[in-house]
């Protein structure tokens, strides 16, 4: 049972590429949620996707852009990366957020 | 004012001794609350959540509600030095669509 599975775990960009990480869950759950977490600012909301077919902005989406390809796999996409965006992203899933997240094992992306 | 927030830390706890672990938040409408540990370069764990005022223990954690004063807290008992680590609270918004995470505190068990 794999949980949320995201790729890749570790990613270098040049400033200005563009790079996708992908997201899958195998819990049957209906929502998806992409954060990113920096030190001293905690976890902060990019994206999230309440169901199949829906996504809205969380706390911090400028840059980035989302994709809920179907129920199990949600995308979240640099189009032109910055240094800004060095970060760990998380990727998670819940049935709904009121019984918690299951949490991805985590991105870490440098942009130099 | 953050919708949730956590005294930052950090903490040393001796080894055996009680940590306990504080948070606030802002929404009354909030119903559900979560615990949430993460050891360094890893993710973040569920480990506790708490629904009704009162304490919910679970071995050697437990989680204490109190919704008149928009606190929650965590009590680790006989901690022990695995329990080092950034222990997260975490409470859904309005419309229960997504959580808000305070910034954790970083707990360090001293043995």
């Amino acid at each position: 049972n794999a949980g949320v599975t995201q790729t890749p775990k570790f990613q270098v960009l040049k400033t200005g590429q563009s790079m996708t990480l992908q997201c899958a869950q195998d819990m049957n759950h209906n929502s998806m949620y992409w954060y990113r977490q920096d030190p001293g600012m905690g976890l902060r909301l990019i994206y999230y996707s309440a169901s199949e077919g829906t996504t809205d902005k969380g706390e911090v989406p400028n840059g980035y852009n989302v994709s809920r390809l179907n129920k199990r796999e949600f995308s979240l996409r640099l189009e032109s990366a910055a240094p800004s965006q060095t970060s760990v992203y998380f990727c998670a899933s819940s049935d709904r957020a009121v019984y918690g997240y299951t949490f991805g094992s985590g991105t870490r992306l440098t942009v130099v | 004012q953050k919708e949730v927030e956590q005294n930052s830390g950090p903490l040393s706890v001796p080894e055996g001794a009680i940590a306990s672990l504080n948070c606030t938040y802002s929404d009354r409408g909030s119903q559900s609350f979560f615990w949430y540990r993460q050891y360094s370069g890893k993710s973040p764990e569920l480990i506790m959540f708490i629904y009704s005022n009162g304490d919910k223990e679970d071995g050697r954690f437990t989680a204490q509600l109190n919704k008149a004063s928009q606190y929650v807290s965590l009590l680790i008992r006989d901690s022990q030095p695995s329990d080092s680590a950034t222990y997260l609270c975490a409470a859904p918004n309005f419309g229960n669509e997504k959580l808000t995470f305070g910034t954790g505190t970083r707990l360090t068990i001293i043995p």
